[in-house]
């Protein structure tokens, strides 16, 4: 069973650009989750994605975007860039409605963001 | 969304049991107790789930009053890879979940 996996492991870009961030789900699960965590504090859930369709968003901007394939990997899109945008980018996998309780986030070892 | 309150920081030494306890006085009815553990840059990593009195597994137990509105994780015999930050988060069964991470508690454990 693969867990899941995120790349870049480390990208630095500049205040206005773009970056895209990839994740690949563990093997079975169909939600995929986002979450940005600054220095110190915890992950900030962005939002997720079930089948392909955003399932619920936090207090981002439209700025972040997101996109579910078929596959049910997915991708993290940040426009305009912000100093304050630098953190660790989280991905998580899970099967929501497998037995009772909330479906177990699976996450990923992260992709470290500096915008200079 | 319940929002949980925990220690910010905790100190422990090797063999001691560690307890954490979280308050999540708005607890709703349908909602769930999960906690996870992260180390420094890495992602966190599940821990235990529970609805009321106690859960065990291999790594913890949880221990859950007949309110609800408090949980207690705890970890036997703790060791120097124990440390790490421990968050709480209360949220509802099903698909529609959004789980909130507070800035959990730091655990240290000393030698």
């Amino acid at each position: 069973e693969t867990g899941v996996t995120q790349s870049p492991t480390h990208l630095i870009k500049t205040r206005g650009q773009q970056v895209t961030l990839r994740c690949s789900s563990q093997s079975g699960h169909n939600t995929v989750s986002w979450y940005q965590q600054a220095l110190g504090q915890g992950p900030q859930f962005i939002f997720q994605y079930y089948r392909e369709e955003e399932n619920g968003r936090g207090n981002f901007p439209p700025r972040f975007s997101g996109l579910q394939f078929p596959n049910y990997s997915s991708e993290l899109n940040v426009n305009a860039l912000e100093l304050d945008d630098s953190a660790l980018y989280l991905c998580a996998s899970s099967f929501p409605g497998q037995g009772q309780g909330i479906a177990t986030q699976y996450f990923g070892p992260g992709t470290r963001l500096t915008v200079l | 969304l319940a929002k949980t309150t925990q220690p910010i920081s905790m100190d422990s030494y090797e063999g001691q049991e560690v307890n954490i306890t979280c308050s999540h006085n708005n607890i709703a009815t349908n909602d769930y107790i999960t906690w996870y553990q992260q180390f420094p840059s890495q992602g966190p990593r599940f821990i235990i789930q529970g609805y009321k009195t106690k859960v065990t597994n291999e790594v913890a137990s949880l221990f859950i009053p007949a309110d609800r509105k408090s949980s207690t994780l705890s970890l036997p015999r703790v060791s120097l890879s124990d440390t790490a930050v421990y968050y709480c988060l209360v949220g509802l069964s099903g698909g529609s979940y959004i789980p909130t991470f507070g800035r959990g508690t730091s655990l240290i454990v000393h030698p």
